[in-house]
């Protein structure tokens, strides 16, 4: 079946710091592929999503490029604010399944 | 355009009662689908609606049920409750339940069972 393996975490990271979180999945067919971000004691906000092969999702400056060969969808950004903290979701979505598949989720924390 | 809709957001109930819980999607989209979301577990799909019928269903036991109405809105039932149904129970809406759509998440009814 289809399933999603996230960069454990938690990650700490510094004001204006590099992010990377890691996401590889597998899944039968051509699923689509999303990020989403939960902020304490609220629901999921999709951050970016690509829905086919070297397509390039981004959004509030968080990119991830949807690599076929390796299977992985890793996010980015290259400068982290301390309103970034919140825990991180990969999720794939593929036609069989018809659901959500996500990740066990990264929580990040950025320090001033 | 109004978000996906919650009610009520907050749920204490003791073992072996029953709960029922409310979801409305963004204004046009027809399918909707239910997750599970504990520290445990991560976030488990429940089951899905379009127009009013349910497509997809996960590995959960039949004290999990749900509907949807016509005018797309939906309900999931949790009949004798364990304590471990505890949990946050979110609520996703888009317009078709295709693999290129976005799911749209409603901030969540955190059930707790005493």
């Amino acid at each position: 079946g289809d399933s999603v393996t996230q960069m454990e975490g938690p990650v700490t990271l510094s004001e204006e710091a590099f992010l990377t979180i890691n996401c590889t999945y597998t899944a039968t067919g051509y699923p689509s592929l999303f990020w989403y971000v939960q902020y304490p004691g609220e629901g999921l906000q999709l951050l970016l999503k690509a829905t086919k092969a070297d397509d390039k999702g981004s959004n509030k400056g968080f990119e991830a490029t949807y690599r076929k060969e390796t299977t992985s969808f890793h996010l980015e950004k290259g400068s982290v604010q301390v309103s970034d903290s919140a825990v991180y979701f990969c999720a794939l979505f593929s036609g069989s399944a018809r659901q959500l598949t996500f990740g066990s989720g990264t929580q990040l924390t950025v320090l001033p | 355009k109004a978000g996906v809709t919650q009610t009520p957001r907050y749920l204490i109930k003791t073992r072996g009662q029953q709960v029922t819980l409310s979801c409305s999607p963004i204004s046009g989209h027809r399918s909707v689908s239910w997750y599970q979301q504990t520290p445990g577990q991560g976030l488990q799909f429940l089951f899905e609606y379009f127009s009013e019928t349910q497509r997809n269903k996960g590995n959960f036991p039949g004290r999990f049920s749900g509907r949807q109405f016509s005018n797309s809105r939906s309900e999931m039932n949790v009949s004798t409750l364990e304590l471990g149904d505890s949990a946050l129970y979110l609520c996703a809406s888009s317009l078709e339940p295709e693999s290129t759509d976005t799911q749209y998440f409603g901030p969540g009814t955190r059930l707790t069972v005493l």
